[in-house]
This record gives structure tokens, sequence and C-alpha cells, in this order.
């Protein structure tokens, strides 16, 4: 079974400076897929960056990226300059290798953490 | 570009009665479609998936059940709403590596 943890269940951040929001799975398959997702209080889901099992490099977003560890299990998200509207809640999620077939992909989440940029 | 649309916005139900959400993507054809369910300051639970017309899988029992009678329309209902049904339900549509969320059905059940 998958397991995604994020074990900040809060955050904050001065405008300006980056913040890391840790995220560990577990699994034992070899191929997968990592998420972070920004759920701002109006609800909604906003894809911010993907990365692959076999990506060799550490994907990157505009002012995201994530920090993939593989011997840890790790896939961790930096911010950086962190802006006002970067306040939200962050889930971290793994596709579900085992329905990988064809393009059909399920989504185990984290608890999340809720990030506060203070001015 | 592809865009996914849920209603209601927000639902408020009495414990015994109907449920009908609805999901409708454009844009796109064919797309793996998902619904997902999140309790007050969780993480989102998957429900139900569908790969196409009248093909739903679910993932969890319950009282609940999903329906895609059109390629890009996805409802999520239920005969008699529980109590423990009160949350948040995404609808999500899927391509590549990416999943794309609608704007979510707050559903309170009292």
């Amino acid at each position: 079974a998958q397991k995604i943890t994020q074990t900040q269940p809060g955050m904050f951040v001065q405008e300006k400076e980056a913040v890391t929001l840790d995220c560990t799975y577990d699994t034992s398959d070899q191929s997968y897929g990592l998420f972070w997702y920004k759920q701002p209080s109006s609800g909604e889901m906003i894809f911010l960056i993907y990365q692959g099992s076999y990506d060799e490099q550490n994907a990157t977003e505009g002012r995201y990226s994530l920090n993939f560890q593989k011997a840890r299990k790790s896939a961790n998200l930096v911010i950086s300059a962190s802006q006002l509207g970067d306040s939200a809640m962050y889930f971290c999620a793994m596709r579900d290798p085992r329905d990988s077939g064809g393009s059909n992909y399920k989504l185990t989440f984290g608890k999340g953490t809720l990030l506060t940029v203070n001015p | 570009s592809q865009t996914i649309h849920q209603w209601p916005a927000t639902l408020v139900q009495p414990v015994g009665s109907p449920l009908s959400l609805e999901c409708t993507v454009e844009g796109t054809s064919n797309p793996n479609l998902y619904w997902y369910r999140q309790a007050a300051g969780r993480g989102l639970q998957l429900l139900f998936y569908s790969v196409g017309i009248g093909q739903i899988s679910s993932e969890v029992p319950q009282n609940l059940s999903a329906s895609r009678p059109q390629d890009r329309q996805f409802i999520l209902s239920s005969k008699k709403l529980l109590l423990s049904d009160s949350g948040f339900y995404l609808c999500a549509w899927g391509q590549g590596n990416e999943q794309y969320f609608g704007p979510g059905t707050r559903l309170t059940v009292t």
C-alpha cells in the first residue's frame, strides 16, 4: 500500500523568503509519479509540479521546484521568493502505478501543510 | 484550452435526501474522470474514476454512486444522504501525468 506523509501541519514564512514543504512517500514500486497541489481558501486544487520517478533532474516550474531524493523517498516542495498569495494548503500526492495501464492515474494524497506567508 | 465545471458550488441537504452532483469537461475528448472527497482539514480521498462512457470503478464502499452518461460528463449520486457524506467534493480530469481539478462542491448534510 502506498503512503504519503506530510509532517508539517503548518508552516510560516516571511514574504520574499524561500520555504520548503516536506513530503515523504512509501512505495515498493519502481515507477511512480509525485505531484504537488495548492489549495487556496476558495477550495480549488491547483496543479503545481510533477516529478517522475525516473526523471534525473529535479522538476521546476517558475518559483516552484521539487527536491527529489529517491533514496530517501522524499519529494519536498521548495517555493522561492514567497508571496502573500502563496498562503494556502499544499498537498503532496503520488500516482498509483498499479493502475497506470493506458492513461489512468489514481492519486493518493497526503494530509497537507498549511502555509502562511507573513508580510 | 480545457476547462472543468462543477455544480452546484454549495449544497445543504437533509439526511435521507437524494444527491446529484455534476461535472463536465470542455476542450478534451475521452478524458479520465475522477471524483474525490475532502473531509474538513483532511487530504483528498478518491471515490470513483472512469476511463470511458459507462465505465465506473469504485474505490471505497459507500452509499454513493457515479455515472458517466456522456464522454465529458461525470455525475455523483446518492439515493439517501448520511451525515458522514458532508464534505468537499472535487471532480478531476486526467491527461498524461497530470490531473486537473474543478472548483468543487461543498456539501453539508444536516
